[in-house]
């Protein structure tokens, strides 16, 4: 099955510093990779996705990179701000069936 | 905030007996799943579901059962045959289709005394 490893486990950046979390995967056939917010005690949400046949997606201060070949991918966060103190999570599926296999989760913390 | 609920918050149990959390969502979606959420462990699959009664096990499913009788409702029972019970327990949902996005519950936080 799938395998996803994420790195940093956790992340401590000042306020207006660049964030990157990356992750890898092992199975080629994966063409869907999501990544996840999930604030203390509240439900993870999604916050941007990508699919194989793009390499890059930007949503404001947030991007994700895939690299096919490598087979991993990567969340950049731009002039974080003490809000964007979080677990984040990656995941990797096949499209169709969609059942995402997760990291195991990035604290980010944001010092003001 | 999602239309998909958990119920209860918090929940304490005794070791040995079973207890049932439920999940219901009103977003009209077909597929629905159980997740455990343990610290450093990520979100790992229990059991899924893509249509009404049929299921699936995930890939830590021993001790855990579930039902779909109804499209809004996934329900799961955590048996004493489940060894360390105590996590958090989030349940999602998702629309069939190229609309990939799972939308999570709030969560049940249970603790097994």
């Amino acid at each position: 099955g799938e395998n996803v490893e994420q790195h940093p486990s956790t992340l401590s950046v000042q306020e207006g510093d660049s964030a990157v979390i990356k992750c890898t995967y092992s199975d080629s056939a994966s063409n869907y990779f999501p990544w996840y917010k999930q604030e203390l005690g509240k439900r993870p949400q999604l916050i941007i996705d990508i699919r194989s046949n793009v390499g890059e997606k930007k949503d404001q201060r947030i991007a994700v990179t895939l690299n096919k070949t490598a087979k991993h991918f990567s969340l950049h966060i731009t002039e974080t701000q003490p809000e964007d103190s979080a677990v984040y999570f990656c995941a990797a599926s096949k499209g169709g069936s969609y059942i995402p296999t997760f990291g195991r989760g990035t604290s980010l913390i944001v010092h003001p | 905030d999602g239309g998909i609920t958990q119920s209860p918050k918090y929940l304490f149990r005794k070791e040995g007996q079973n207890v049932t959390l439920s999940c219901e969502q009103n977003l009209n979606h077909d597929a629905m799943y159980w997740y455990r959420q343990d610290p450093g462990q990520g979100l790992r699959l229990i059991y899924y579901s893509q249509i009404v009664n049929d299921f699936q096990k995930g890939d830590i499913a021993e001790g855990y059962s579930v039902s779909r009788e109804k499209k809004e409702s996934f329900p799961l029972t955590v048996t004493s045959a489940q060894k360390n019970p105590t996590a958090f327990y989030l349940c999602a949902s998702r629309l069939a289709g190229d609309r990939n996005e799972q939308f999570f519950g709030p969560g049940t936080r249970l603790t097994v005394l």
